[in-house]
């Protein structure tokens, strides 16, 4: 079964860090590039880092570029968003998103909440 | 990396036809025929409901459709019906590498 599972989030204060993990299954990570995307509470979606198909390069939005790294592992089929410099505006649903060919995000996990705050 | 713009809601009755707008650039809408769009419930994750401006995932009823001129994209649900009731967005590739959402509209079904 094709899935995404996201964990890790948390409460955390003001500058402080947090990695949020994404476990894939019925896929390889080498096929797809994977992006998260966030959502604070009661706002749209907000597209933040995409890293390729085959690992090569890696994409930020202007608002997390510097403080967020996004990485992988294929043999354990995790991807990964390391945050630091965590703010109160990072606050937010964070979702993993598989991309198809046209560039589209056709599997969405369910989420996991990260809550900066002191 | 600014938002695509979409309206904050459009509504109609169970059977009528609702349209959304897009607006980007040509940077973004304007650059590629990519622009997809995902329809969210409350508190659910985000569900892809058309891709490649015009195309359907399996599954997706065909009331769904999408077009795209310019850098404006829109999404069609004709046949309107209660359990279209959600937000949606539009999102596109842009040519920094990057991707971009819509702002989102919320669409009542009355």
């Amino acid at each position: 079964q094709v899935q995404l599972v996201e964990s890790g989030g948390g409460v955390v204060q003001p500058g402080g860090s947090l990695r949020i993990s994404c476990a894939a299954s019925g896929f390889s990570l080498t096929h797809h590039g994977m992006h998260w995307v966030r959502q604070a509470p009661g706002k749209g979606l907000e597209w933040v880092a995409i890293i390729w198909h085959d690992g090569t390069n890696e994409y930020y939005a202007d608002s997390v570029e510097g403080r967020f790294t996004i990485s992988r592992d294929t043999s354990k089929k995790m991807v990964f968003l390391q945050m630091n410099s965590l703010r109160a505006e990072d606050t937010a649903m964070y979702y993993c998103a598989r991309q198809i060919d046209a560039g589209a995000f056709d599997i969405w996990g369910r989420g996991t909440m990260v809550t900066v705050s002191s | 990396q600014s938002a695509l713009t979409q309206p904050p809601s459009v509504s109609g009755s169970p059977g009528q036809s609702v349209t959304i707008s897009c607006t980007g650039t040509s940077s973004d809408v304007g650059s590629y025929n990519r622009v997809s769009w995902y329809q969210q419930p409350p508190g659910t994750a985000p569900k892809l409901m058309i891709y490649d401006v015009n195309s359907r995932p399996s599954g997706v009823p065909d009331r769904f459709s999408g077009s795209e001129s310019g850098n404006t994209a829109s999404l069609t649900i004709s046949g309107l019906q209660p359990e279209d009731e959600a937000d949606y967005y539009c999102s596109s590739p842009t040519t920094s590498a990057t991707w971009v959402f819509g702002g989102g509209t919320r669409v009542t079904v009355l």
